[in-house]
């Protein structure tokens, strides 16, 4: 059975950068596509972009355009997400998920991390 | 950005009735190429992370109890649950995939009655 497993919970400064990641299990990584949706806390849902690892494309929501980055690697299963200039409202649980099906004809997200929290605090 | 608005914000029904929650886009989900909704539905318990329950509208995920199910096209779409029972106490979302920024609605918290 395939999982999604994410890094340790994070304290970060205003200011500073994090980078969270999240390591699948199985050998299907190359032809799904994963993303990050975060969730601040008792908020909804907010996408903030994906990654197809085998063509290394990344795509971002506008609003996290300039200050995060979703790489891939390959030789470990991982897909990692950086954001950077980080302020208080970015204190949120972040989550990696894959989406279903594959790369190219791809539904919605079958599975998901447990979830990362970032707690940015002076 | 395709806007997806939920109603109601909460429910509370009795075990064993139905629940039925609504999810409006605001532009149409129907990709007419694929025949498909790009619309899909989770369910979110506290402290766990989303899990699918329904994906092109009205196809049930794996292991998913079929007292969940999905419907509509375009711009409506419904989640029905028809007995509802003590463990389907969560939030649920939908969520649309048809294009980027890929949006979710704001959340229907059911409960018990």
């Amino acid at each position: 059975q395939v999982h999604l497993v994410q890094s340790g919970a994070e304290v970060k400064k205003p200011g500073s950068s994090v980078k969270v990641s999240c390591q699948a299990s199985g050998d299907t990584f190359r032809t799904h596509a994963f993303s990050w949706v975060r969730q601040a806390p008792g908020q909804g849902l907010e996408w903030m972009g994906n990654i197809i690892p085998v063509l290394d494309a990344a795509n971002y929501a506008q609003r996290f355009q300039d200050r995060v980055t979703i790489t891939t690697d390959e030789s470990t299963n991982t897909v990692y997400m950086e954001m950077r200039s980080l302020t208080t409202e970015d204190t949120a649980l972040y989550y990696c998920a894959r989406v279903g099906g594959t790369y190219y004809d791809g539904y919605a997200y079958d599975l998901w991390g447990q979830g990362t929290m970032v707690t940015v605090s002076s | 950005d395709i806007v997806m608005t939920q109603s109601p914000d909460s429910l509370a029904v009795s075990v064993g009735e139905r629940a039925t929650i609504n999810c409006k886009s605001s532009q149409s989900l129907f990709f007419s190429s694929k025949n498909r909704n790009y619309l899909a539905w989770y369910q979110q318990k506290p402290g766990q992370p989303p899990k699918l329950l329904i994906y092109w509208a009205s196809t049930r995920d794996s292991g998913v109890p079929d007292r969940f199910s999905g419907s509509g096209s375009g711009t409506d779409f419904t989640l029905t649950i028809t007995s509802l029972q003590a463990e389907d106490v969560a939030t649920y979302y939908c969520h649309q995939y048809y294009t980027a920024p890929l949006t979710f609605g704001g959340g229907t918290k059911v409960e018990i009655k």
